[in-house]
């Protein structure tokens, strides 16, 4: 059972654009959301996570939409750039487990 | 901000032969060190949970016995693949838990290669 699907499984955008990925999740007691960059060969990075209480975050150029009802959170990424390019991860954890249940992840191009 | 080393990077072992990665929190305390395994273009799928001073938790399907972990100290937890084997090949990034920062800080990751 994949408890957490993430869409588009891969991605182009031209740079300056806004990229778009997108999360749901099935289990409820979920209550921490965060979002990982990952370039080949190295461990994910924290870019940005988000509690059920709050329906956005934004740090810098990243942002994060929570919908708690549909069970749905995205990333958008402001102004993309060439730099950016690498896989995103969402990922979930809550309800008893403290590990995280990732997304199959999202390989994102940015053309310059 | 939290930081979590992770040796070696790479290794190379014959098959049969058992392989030993460690994990450390620099400059934050972990009760709790988390294990993933990664396949190339493939997601990180948890494989246990390293509670410090008691026995890991390991998720269904992972062979406790070839995949030991040991929790010894509040700062450092080990995983040794016992008795490799090509199949085993694979990158495997631990994490640990800053309560402090509330997030999930990983480690940069061990590629392993079995041959």
């Amino acid at each position: 059972q994949q408890q957490v699907k993430q869409s588009p499984q891969s991605l182009i955008v031209q740079k300056g654009g806004i990229s778009i990925i997108n999360c749901a999740y099935e289990n409820t007691a979920f209550d921490y959301f965060p979002w990982y960059q990952q370039f080949p060969g190295k461990g994910p990075a924290l870019l940005i996570a988000i509690r059920p209480d709050v329906s956005e975050k934004k740090e810098g150029r990243f942002t994060i939409s929570f919908n708690k009802s549909a069970k749905q959170f995205s990333l958008h990424i402001m102004d993309s750039q060439p730099g950016d390019s690498a896989t995103y991860f969402c990922a979930a954890s809550g309800g008893g487990a403290d590990g995280l249940t990732f997304g199959k992840g999202t390989h994102l191009i940015i053309q310059p | 901000g939290a930081v979590v080393s992770q040796h070696p990077s790479r290794v190379i072992c014959k098959s049969g032969t058992s392989v030993k990665i460690e994990c450390r929190s620099l400059d934050f305390q972990a009760t709790t060190m988390f294990w993933y395994r990664q396949f190339p273009k493939q997601s990180l799928m948890l494989m246990a949970t390293s509670n410090e001073g008691s026995k890991a938790t390991y998720e269904q399907g992972v062979e406790k016995d070839k995949f030991l972990i040991n929790h010894a100290s509040l700062t450092l937890s080990t995983l040794t693949v016992t008795s490799a084997h090509p199949e085993d090949s694979s990158f495997y990034i631990c994490s640990a838990r800053d309560w402090g920062v509330g997030g999930y800080t990983f480690g940069s990751g061990t590629r392993l290669t079995v041959v």
